[in-house]
């Protein structure tokens, strides 16, 4: 049963073309978070909800946006993809109420011409 | 945030008892540790979660000294599919739960017939 899922697995676009990264969850968890993973290197936090609380990492690109319309969704904006953007983007959720497991999706890989 | 340290690889062969160590001298003392799997184009998945001795599932055991400045992480008796990157990650929950992970650059284990 999938938990955390994200849409689509591979994506496409071209340089300066706006695109948004999708992700779901069934598990009713309070904090939602967005990371980069380029290749070869470990994830990187971009940001995270707490509920509506939106919280972003200090290096974080101002062209990496996000939006939470409610507790199951959770959109990653790029608003003008370089082709430095080309990573794997995972989304992950958590309880949040104690000291709990990151339940991470599978991963959108975001190619950029 | 504490700062981990691992091996960058590892070899092993298969039915073997494989121990990946990691090393977190600035740990809080409300960090957990928590190791994370990773497989080619794959989001992490959680593998175990302590706090302090040991902690046992049916995956993986975690070996935490008194002084929490590491932990060991051992996989009983390895198969092919155990090759994979592994994440040892510190982190504990600010007031509002959020438990922020910071990847260090994990150890990618290669399990060889």
């Amino acid at each position: 049963d999938a938990m955390v899922i994200q849409n689509p697995r591979y994506q496409v676009t071209q340089f300066g073309k706006p695109v948004t990264l999708s992700c779901s969850q069934t598990l009713n968890h309070n904090v939602m978070y967005w990371y980069q993973q380029k290749s070869s290197q470990a994830p990187k936090l971009l940001f995270h909800y707490y509920d509506k609380d939106f919280n972003n990492e200090a290096d974080t690109p101002d062209n990496f946006q996000s939006r939470r319309p409610n507790t199951s969704f959770c959109f990653l904006d790029i608003r003008s993809p370089g082709l430095g953007d080309a990573a794997m983007y995972l989304c992950a959720t958590s309880s949040g109420d104690s000291t709990d497991t990151q339940y991470f999706g599978p991963g959108t890989r975001l190619t950029v011409l | 945030l504490a700062k981990t340290t691992q091996p960058i690889s590892m070899d092993s062969y298969e039915g073997q008892e494989v121990n990946i160590t990691c090393s977190h001298n600035n740990i809080a003392t409300n960090d957990y540790i928590t190791w994370y799997q990773q497989f080619p184009s794959q989001g992490p998945r959680f593998i175990i979660q302590g706090y302090k001795t040991k902690v046992t599932n049916e995956v993986a055991s975690l070996f935490i000294p008194a002084d929490r400045k590491s932990s060991t992480l051992s996989l009983p008796r390895v198969s092919l599919s155990d090759t994979a990157v592994y994440y040892c990650l510190v982190g504990g929950n600010s007031d509002t739960g959020f438990q922020k992970l910071v990847f260090g650059t994990g150890t990618r284990l290669l399990v060889s017939p």
